[in-house]
């Protein structure tokens, strides 16, 4: 059984670009959160995706947008890169929202230079 | 404003020992707390889940303690080894989940 899968795993762009990342919950899991995670930080949620919906928000601002699919995949998508955007993004997949255990992907590390 | 506060950015023991890891919050009435790990470059693994009605969990050689009156939860890692050398997140959840900015802990054989 994979766990949370995300791709790709490494990406550098340039300052005012666009961004998709994407990742494939675990087996089973209907429910996609997205974090972005600085160096020497704690994640920092950016939003939860169920049923194709958004569900929350984090404090992020509109240029950070997602999508699920059908078979519950996600995207994350970053509009006019600033280099603050440089960090790790992580996935995290699970059954229930917050209440059940979040099953986290490697994550995507994003260069903005 | 709410605030997360993990005891120090870096913690170092004796292999053999108990790393005591704290997580203090503020402004803040979480459902639920949870414990995570993490190594370098990697996603964080999840390891303990207590609930605002729970005073403590155990999972092998993990204990987690959760006082809603301090706002802290304590968590132990008891017979320390080398191989627990790692980040280790405090996560709290209400409507939303709000992470710590972790301690690294370093086991030295």
């Amino acid at each position: 059984d994979a766990g949370v899968t995300q791709s790709p795993t490494h990406l550098i762009k340039t300052r005012g670009q666009q961004v998709t990342l994407r990742c494939s919950p675990k087996s089973g899991h209907d429910t996609v959160s997205w974090y972005q995670q600085a160096l020497g930080q704690g994640p920092q949620f950016i939003f939860q995706y169920y049923e194709e919906e958004e569900r929350q928000r984090g404090n992020f601002p509109d240029r950070f947008s997602g999508h699920q699919f059908p078979n519950y995949s996600s995207e994350l998508n970053v509009n006019a890169l600033l280099l603050g955007d440089s960090a790790l993004y992580l996935c995290a997949s699970s059954s229930d929202g917050f209440q059940e255990t979040q099953y986290f992907g490697p994550g995507t590390r994003l260069l903005v230079l | 404003s709410q605030k997360i506060e993990q005891n120090s950015e870096a913690l170092n023991i004796q292999e053999g020992k108990t790393a005591t890891l704290t997580c203090n919050y503020t402004n803040y009435s979480p459902a639920y707390l949870q414990w995570y790990r993490q190594d370098p470059g990697r996603g964080p693994v999840f390891l303990l889940l207590i609930r605002e009605n729970e005073k403590e969990k155990r999972k092998e050689r993990l204990k987690v303690t959760f006082d809603t009156t301090l706002k802290q939860s304590l968590f132990h890692i008891t017979a320390s080894q080398p191989a627990d050398s790692a980040t280790y997140l405090c996560a709290l959840l209400n409507n939303d989940m709000r992470f710590g900015a972790g301690t690294r802990l370093t086991v030295k054989p």
